[in-house]
């Protein structure tokens, strides 16, 4: 089956920053990527994706990037601000199956 | 937009008693999925519905069984509860399989 590996685990980054997170998958078939934004309490909200026939996608201050032939993609945040401090979740899914494996997840911290 | 909703948003049970979860997708969609998230942890998925068919099945207990209703709410079923089952239990629903997944704000189930 799929594995996704999401790294960093936790980025602390002061407001203004950028910030990267990083995934890799391990099945060539999967050829569906979302990126969700899970606040304290609250339920995951998608926030971009980006399909295998896609390299790059962006939304504002969010733009995620896929390369193919070596299995990662990645989710960038620019111009931080507080309320972007949240844990992020990668995922991965397939044409085959519509469930996506998830990344561990990345806490991401902005300081004022 | 009317999002997924969820009742209860909190349930406090004793062990080895039963708990019912309830989920009412978005409007038109057909798709209904449900998954647990332990503290720290990345959602796991447990099964989901494609017009009142169980479609995938993931890590769901047996204890557990769930279904989707001709209004495509889905209700999440659990019996003889342990302590290990305290989580959050999250529904998504999508429309026709797509894997573009809506979250739910999740239902916190405490087991005493």
């Amino acid at each position: 089956g799929e594995n996704v590996e999401q790294h960093p685990s936790t980025l602390s980054v002061q407001e203004g920053d950028s910030a990267v997170i990083k995934c890799t998958y391990s099945d060539s078939a999967s050829n569906y990527f979302p990126w969700y934004k899970q606040e304290l309490g609250k339920g995951p909200q998608l926030i971009i994706d980006i399909r295998s026939n896609v390299g790059e996608k962006k939304d504002q201050r969010i733009a995620v990037t896929l390369n193919k032939t070596a299995k990662h993609f990645s989710l960038h945040i620019t111009e931080t601000q507080p309320e972007d401090s949240a844990v992020y979740f990668c995922a991965a899914s397939s044409g085959g199956s519509y469930i996506p494996t998830f990344g561990r997840g990345t806490s991401l911290i902005v300081h004022p | 937009a009317a999002g997924v909703i969820q009742s209860p948003r909190h349930l406090i049970k004793e062990k080895r008693e039963t708990a019912t979860l309830k989920c009412y997708p978005i409007p038109r969609h057909d798709t209904v999925y449900w998954y647990q998230q332990g503290p720290g942890q990345d959602p796991q998925f447990l099964i989901s519905f494609y017009e009142k068919m169980q479609s995938d099945k993931g890590s769901i207990p047996d204890r557990f069984s769930a279904q989707q209703f001709s209004d495509y709410h889905s209700e999440l079923n659990m019996s003889s509860l342990e302590l290990g089952d305290s989580a959050l239990y999250f529904c998504a629903s999508s429309l026709e399989e797509q894997e573009t997944q809506y979250f739910g704000p999740g239902t916190r189930l405490l087991v005493l």
